[in-house]
């Protein structure tokens, strides 16, 4: 089955902890983006890869890295997470961009993520 | 389910008429327009899309209404089913590589 996922679906934590949340995708994706989802801000592009080893930011990078050495993946990194980073995070990829047609975005489940 | 939005606007539909979801978009040079439907603990999923050039698209049970003029988009739901209870995300891109941006959503429910 065609599909994006992504690990873990909850995680707590506490401020300062380093995490790692997982995206892998098996639809040979070029383009690979994390959003995060707020009440009343909708979804905001963290960072975007267009291919293996390129990467780039989005609107709201602040706190967070990536990586793309494999098509395939895209993890989405927390140095040292703070509170204002609890959110609901989608890993998404698409063809090629998603603004190119061929049905925009596959999206993940979603990691809801606390941190205390 | 994983709470998506405590503010969002609500469309409430009786079971079996029609829906229509709008949205309006900002930027003048998007190009690319998709619809998305997110259910309640799970990612947005891909609905129907259109390009600048259409003014109209129909999928099944669904249609998208692109009117440039006034930079307003719709969707239109046929025979509204509980399974439509969500919420619906209207997105923009000017397309190829640049970005897409999302519409902040708007929650159908579904009146058995």
């Amino acid at each position: 089955e065609a599909q994006v996922t992504q690990n873990p679906r909850y995680l707590i934590t506490v401020t300062g902890k380093k995490l790692t949340v997982t995206c892998s995708q098996n639809m040979n994706h070029e383009y690979m983006s994390w959003y995060r989802q707020d009440p009343g801000l909708g979804l905001r592009q963290i960072y975007y890869s267009m291919n293996v080893e390129v990467t780039d930011k989005g609107d709201v990078p602040e706190g967070y890295k990536v990586s793309r050495k494999e098509k395939r993946n895209f993890p989405l990194i927390l140095e040292s997470p703070s509170p204002n980073q609890t959110s609901l995070y989608f890993c998404a990829s698409s063809l090629f961009s998603p603004g190119t047609g061929n049905y925009g975005y596959t999206f993940g489940s979603g990691t809801r993520l606390t941190v205390v | 389910g994983e709470s998506v939005g405590l503010h969002l606007p609500t469309l409430s539909v009786q079971e079996g008429d029609n829906s229509i979801i709008n949205c309006a978009y900002s930027n003048s040079a998007s190009d690319y327009f998709i619809w998305y439907k997110q259910e309640s603990g799970k990612g947005p999923q891909f609905i129907i899309d259109i390009r600048s050039n259409m003014d109209k698209r129909q999928g099944q049970r669904v249609t998208v209404l692109l009117n440039k003029t006034v930079k307003h988009l719709s969707l239109q739901i046929a025979a509204t089913q509980p399974g439509d209870s969500a919420v619906y995300f209207c997105a923009e891109s000017p397309g190829g590589y640049q970005k897409v941006t999302f519409g902040t959503g708007t929650k159908l429910q579904v009146i058995p």
